[in-house]
């Protein structure tokens, strides 16, 4: 399997629900990243998990609450979201035994809209 | 930190012609440029990286450049064709550093048939 793979699609949500975002990896990468990608900007790190463990947290809001369940496995609560959160939500994973990002590779990205 | 600038931020092309992007960026410790591309609605694919101890990479159509002593890299595109039009990322990072990959601000090339 050499995917990243990432549910729901689309997401509709108001500002008073819960969700979580889910993404998926089994090609045995040590590094799991969640990215926020605005229209017609570039993909905008948000986390990075490495082992299972966060490591980079790039001062986002709390209503953001990652979660690194096992190696293959990355998700993203949302709860309490503005509608300026609105956008696609991309994990990535990659390899690299020496440290660094590596080669990362996407999944196919969750279009969240907040009403 | 690092900083990557691409220019142009848009490119048009006639199908067939070539076409070039360029980024430079400001860490001189970065050593790996990989390049996306993302169709409108897709992902980001990878479509060709470049490490810091060699010039030159080719791959079909497309090949990287890299000058190392001016800090910046180019995509070269020939023989475009009109499903090459997406936006292209050119990004850079530390291998054996920090987890973090910095991305240009992007450019949306369109091949004209």
């Amino acid at each position: 399997d050499t995917e990243v793979t990432q549910t729901p699609k689309h997401l509709v949500m108001g500002m008073t629900n819960k969700k979580s975002l889910k993404c998926e990896q089994h090609m045995g990468h040590r590094a799991m990243y969640w990215y926020k990608q605005k229209a017609k900007k570039p993909p905008e790190l948000m986390f990075v998990y490495s082992y299972e463990k966060l490591s980079i947290n790039e001062s986002v809001p709390s209503r953001f609450s990652p979660e690194c369940p096992n190696s293959s496995l990355l998700n993203l609560h949302l709860h309490a979201l503005q509608p300026e959160d609105s956008a696609l939500y991309l994990c990535a994973s990659s390899q690299d035994s020496s440290g660094g990002a590596g080669t990362q590779y996407f999944g196919p990205g969750t279009r969240l809209l907040v009403l | 930190g690092e900083n990557v600038e691409q220019h142009p931020s848009t490119l048009s092309v006639q199908e067939g012609d070539s076409a070039v992007i360029k980024c430079t960026y400001s860490d001189s410790a970065s050593n790996y440029f990989p390049w996306y591309k993302q169709e409108l609605g897709k992902r980001p694919q990878l479509i060709i990286d470049i490490r810091s101890n060699v010039g030159e990479k080719k791959d079909q159509r497309i090949a990287v450049t890299l000058n190392k002593t001016a800090k910046h890299f180019s995509l070269h595109i020939t023989e475009t064709q009109p499903e090459d039009s997406a936006v292209y990322f050119c990004a850079a990072s530390i291998e054996g550093g920090t987890d973090k990959l910095i991305f240009g601000t992007g450019t949306r090339l369109q091949v004209f048939p």
